[in-house]
């Protein structure tokens, strides 16, 4: 499976701000997915990473909040923009295997908002 | 879209005894259903995945068995060892930007 980092690992952050996690695979991938974990929770879709387009975003979520980025077929950014406490929650970059229809998760991005 | 309900939400079992945790889906045209498990402040980790093209998979103590019909899989461990304790998420899709989770079960091995 692809070697998936994440930065930052853990953060946190003040209220009204905003913080961009960074997603870097060891090799092309097409699809990289974002989602998010809230205490407790299950994990939750947030948006689909497309490479040189915008993203898609689930219902519930929109770009203003999580704008992302994905310049090549490697790298991604997603922004969790304006933080407010109800923000706090594991962030998880994942991707598709070649083969297809496996998902792998990056190590996590663990946001506290104060 | 497609809907995932996990069942139970926490298991406690005898470590040797077995589990069993079930989820059902909505989409008849999922095709795709992974199993992850979650240690405490870890990534979720694919354990076992099943497509719908067969009805069971096993890789040593963990199982999988899927039933189209019903729309319902689950997944086994059998001889359960604490470092089985976690949290277990079944998905479904059929399509991979359309992946759906279970609710998650915490599931406790008691030694």
């Amino acid at each position: 499976s692809a070697v998936i980092s994440q930065k930052p690992s853990r953060d946190i952050c003040q209220r009204g701000t905003s913080l961009t996690i960074q997603c870097q695979v060891d090799s092309q991938v097409t699809m990289m997915f974002w989602y998010r974990q809230q205490p407790g929770q299950s994990l939750t879709l947030i948006a689909t990473a497309n490479q040189g387009s915008e993203a898609t975003y689930e219902s519930g979520f929109v770009i203003d909040k999580f704008p992302i980025s994905r310049p090549n077929l490697t790298f991604s950014t997603l922004t969790v923009s304006n933080m407010s406490p109800e923000d706090s929650s594991i962030y998880l970059c994942s991707v598709e295997n070649l083969s297809g229809n496996t998902i792998y998760f990056g190590e996590g991005s663990w946001l506290t908002v104060v | 879209g497609e809907n995932v309900e996990q069942h139970p939400s926490t298991l406690s079992v005898q470590e040797g005894d077995s589990a069993v945790i079930k989820c059902t889906y909505s989409d008849s045209a999922s095709n795709y259903f992974p199993w992850y498990k979650q240690e405490l402040g870890k990534r979720p980790q694919l354990i076992i995945d099943i497509r719908s093209n067969v009805g069971e998979k096993k890789d040593q103590r963990i199982a999988v068995t899927l039933n189209k019909t019903a729309k319902h899989f689950s997944l086994h461990i059998t001889e359960t060892q604490p470092e089985d304790s976690a949290v277990y998420f079944c998905a479904a899709s059929r399509k991979n930007n359309d992946m759906r989770f279970g609710a998650g079960t915490r599931l406790t091995v008691k030694p």
